[in-house]
């Protein structure tokens, strides 16, 4: 079971490239998010999806774009990259069971743009 | 817009002291409350959570945390500091967004010393 996959585990983009994070998630959660951690502001959500087909914003959604056409997968698109995007990125799926919500995270993808 | 607030963005304490790590949130109902540990360079895993019941939770790693509706905190502690312990803390809560995605506090970076 290998839980939420977030490829690839490190990039450097220039300024003005245009990328895809991937990520996937084999726990047929409906529910799943994207993160960015920058020191000292813990992690920001930036855009999440509630089920196949639904997106919605998070808090710093601004040059970034998702899409959900399976349940599995939730790539996040950086449309046209800036320094201010370097950070690290993690992906989550999440569902609601017995215990309340749960959330499983990726390991998290590095990204460097100069 | 709900908050978490970390006090200490950074905590220092001596092996076999008690570790406390504070987390205050801004809520008008009791979210759920998730701490988590991050371990250098290395993505996120769940140390303990509150959804409803017993207001003391205990988690992984002789941590507990206490949820105190009354003072809107969710503070981390463990009585005795080991240096595997040296890490970064995140205090997350949900409950309050479509979705129930997580909203972080800061960190709180946690050393030990010798």
């Amino acid at each position: 079971n290998a839980g939420v996959t977030q490829t690839p585990k490190f990039q450097v983009l220039k300024t003005g490239q245009s990328m895809t994070l991937q990520c996937a998630q084999d726990m047929n959660h409906e529910y799943m998010s994207w993160y960015r951690q920058d020191p000292g502001m813990g992690l920001r959500l930036i855009h999440y999806s509630v089920g196949a087909g639904i997106t919605d914003q998070g808090e710093v959604p601004n040059g970034y774009n998702v899409s959900r056409s399976t349940t599995e997968d939730f790539p996040l698109r950086l449309l046209s990259a800036a320094p201010s995007q370097t950070s690290v990125y993690f992906c989550a799926s999440s569902y609601m069971g017995r215990g309340g919500y749960g959330y499983t995270f990726g390991s998290g993808t590095r990204l460097t743009v100069v | 817009a709900q908050s978490v607030t970390q006090l200490g963005s950074h905590v220092s304490v001596s092996e076999g002291a008690l570790v406390l790590l504070r987390c205050n949130y801004s809520s008008s109902v009791p979210p759920y409350l998730f701490w988590y540990v991050q371990y250098p360079n290395q993505g996120l895993q769940l140390l303990l959570k509150y959804t409803t019941g017993a207001t003391l939770v205990k988690g992984i790693n002789g941590f507990e945390a206490e949820f105190k509706k009354s003072e809107t905190s969710f503070h981390l502690t463990k009585p005795s500091a080991h240096m595997s312990d040296a890490a970064e803390y995140f205090c997350a809560v949900s409950g309050f967004n479509a979705g129930n995605m997580l909203t972080f506090g800061g960190g709180t970076r946690l050393m030990v010393k010798p």
